[in-house]
């Protein structure tokens, strides 16, 4: 078993619809949770963390937590072509990030 | 405010040729981790260091790599007697501390192709 599994894509949504990523992890040690942004040849970038049971909403993304469940997902609102990338989920089980493959997101207009 | 700094961006090597790829950390952070991208792959955990230690390499290969974290100076990844394989995408993160609440960035990385 992976120790981060992401559905690889691609996600195809129209434009200003809700863009829905999901994530599952094995490690229940695990504490903190992160989602990078990784546009083409381009480096990740960090664009949400969350740590606790819940939702946590920053713009138009909202993540969302369940550890009961070894659950991760990212909504993004309003989706744009922009927003067209591949979401990398990370998870903090040791002292380093240990990642998913990522799920490749196409926005169309 | 510069952040991660790696160079170079892209690097060509022959076959049985060194390579070295050199990363800055964010400014305050002193805390370094390397991972490398192969094409359509995810990013692979490689080391993690501290300025002249190395905390974690279980994901380093036990041959012809090798990192360093010097008191003075940027972090450092050598690769010797490079082969095709080791063509992929290096990234260096840097981070504030470690344990569960730190958040790492990236580096614009190091594209590697052996020929």
């Amino acid at each position: 078993q992976k120790e981060v599994e992401q559905n690889s894509g691609p996600l195809s949504v129209p434009e200003g619809a809700i863009a829905s990523l999901n994530c599952t992890y094995s490690d229940r040690v695990s504490q903190s949770f992160f989602w990078y942004r990784q546009y083409s040849g381009k480096s990740p970038e960090l664009i949400m963390s969350i740590y606790s049971n819940g939702d946590k909403e920053d713009g138009r993304f909202t993540a969302q937590l369940n550890k009961a469940s070894q659950y991760v997902s990212l909504l993004i609102r309003d989706s744009q072509p922009s927003d067209s990338a591949t979401y990398l989920c990370a998870v903090n089980p040791r002292s380093f990030l240990i990642f998913g493959t990522g799920t490749r997101l196409q926005v169309f207009p | 405010n510069a952040g991660v700094m790696q160079n170079p961006r892209h690097l060509v090597r022959r076959r049985g040729q060194e390579a070295r790829l050199r990363c800055s950390p964010m400014k305050g952070h002193s805390h370094v981790y390397w991972y490398r991208q192969l094409p359509e792959e995810g990013l692979k955990f490689m080391v993690y260091l501290q300025k002249e230690n190395i905390i974690d390499e279980s994901g380093m290969p036990k041959e012809r790599f090798s990192a360093e974290f010097p008191k003075e100076g940027p972090s450092i990844l050598r690769i010797q007697q490079v082969v095709r394989g080791d063509s992929a995408a290096y990234f260096c993160a840097s981070s504030l501390g470690t344990g569960d609440f730190t958040e790492a960035f990236f580096g614009q990385g190091t594209r590697l192709t052996v020929v």
